[in-house]
């Protein structure tokens, strides 16, 4: 079985800050990990994915992610944010042999000027 | 650029109408989805296929149907909407299963009065 758990519904930093969005998964099966984003009235884009190769992950526009496997973690980090980046972001587990991509509930990023 | 296709974007209807959400790939992807999104909420898939002619059920139920007659194109209908159906729908493709990336719409936010 597997889940993800995104641990912030909403997060708020400001503009230049880092930002952290966490996420932690369970996966009975090697995971294979994603981080989506979503702005308002659009479907999910890509940021970046983890498929077993190396542990941190560089996606799109500024946004890296470390897989720890000790630590059941996928947590989603950009230095410098940028007021373009407020939107919706979603964490997702998938494995070998199943064919779900299962969701977390999402964490929406605001970022102040 | 995702090469997926939603229409209509938008849909306001009345109790009891007959509508069909349209999705188009020209990615050739075998795999598709459609997913069921509330407003501020995670998604969960209502409808999959692997190819022509191969359709399931997902992890919610959804009193809507499915066909998948060519690959490129994957509609979802309602024989008869109500207002408990009004939610975005976002439909996705993916090249392979668990491990590719899914590749979204736009959605279809349908509200019905």
């Amino acid at each position: 079985a597997q889940s993800v758990t995104q641990l912030d519904s909403h997060v708020s930093v400001s503009e230049g800050a880092l930002v952290l969005l966490r996420c932690n998964y369970s996966s009975s099966v090697p995971p294979y990990l994603f981080w989506y984003v979503q702005y308002p009235n659009q479907g999910l884009q890509l940021l970046l994915k983890y498929t077993s190769a190396a542990t941190l992950v560089k996606g799109i526009n500024g946004f890296e992610a470390e897989f720890k496997k000790s630590e059941t973690s996928f947590h989603l980090t950009k230095p410098s944010a940028h007021m373009s980046d407020a939107a919706e972001y979603f964490c997702v587990v998938s494995g070998a042999g199943t064919y779900k991509y299962i969701f977390g509930t999402g964490t929406r990023l605001k970022v102040l000027a | 650029e995702a090469d997926i296709y939603q229409t209509p974007r938008y849909l306001v209807i009345g109790t009891g109408k007959k509508i069909t959400l349209e999705c188009s790939q020209t990615m050739g992807h075998d795999k598709m989805y459609w997913y069921q999104q509330d407003p501020g909420m995670e998604l969960h898939l209502i409808h999959y296929s692997y190819g022509v002619n191969s359709t399931e059920k997902g992890d919610l139920s959804s009193e809507s149907t499915v066909s998948r007659i060519r690959t490129e194109h994957f509609p979802l209908t309602l024989e008869s909407a109500r207002p408990s159906h009004t939610s975005q729908y976002l439909c996705a493709s993916s090249e392979y299963t668990n491990t590719g990336e899914l590749f979204f719409g736009e959605g279809s936010r349908l509200t019905v009065l």
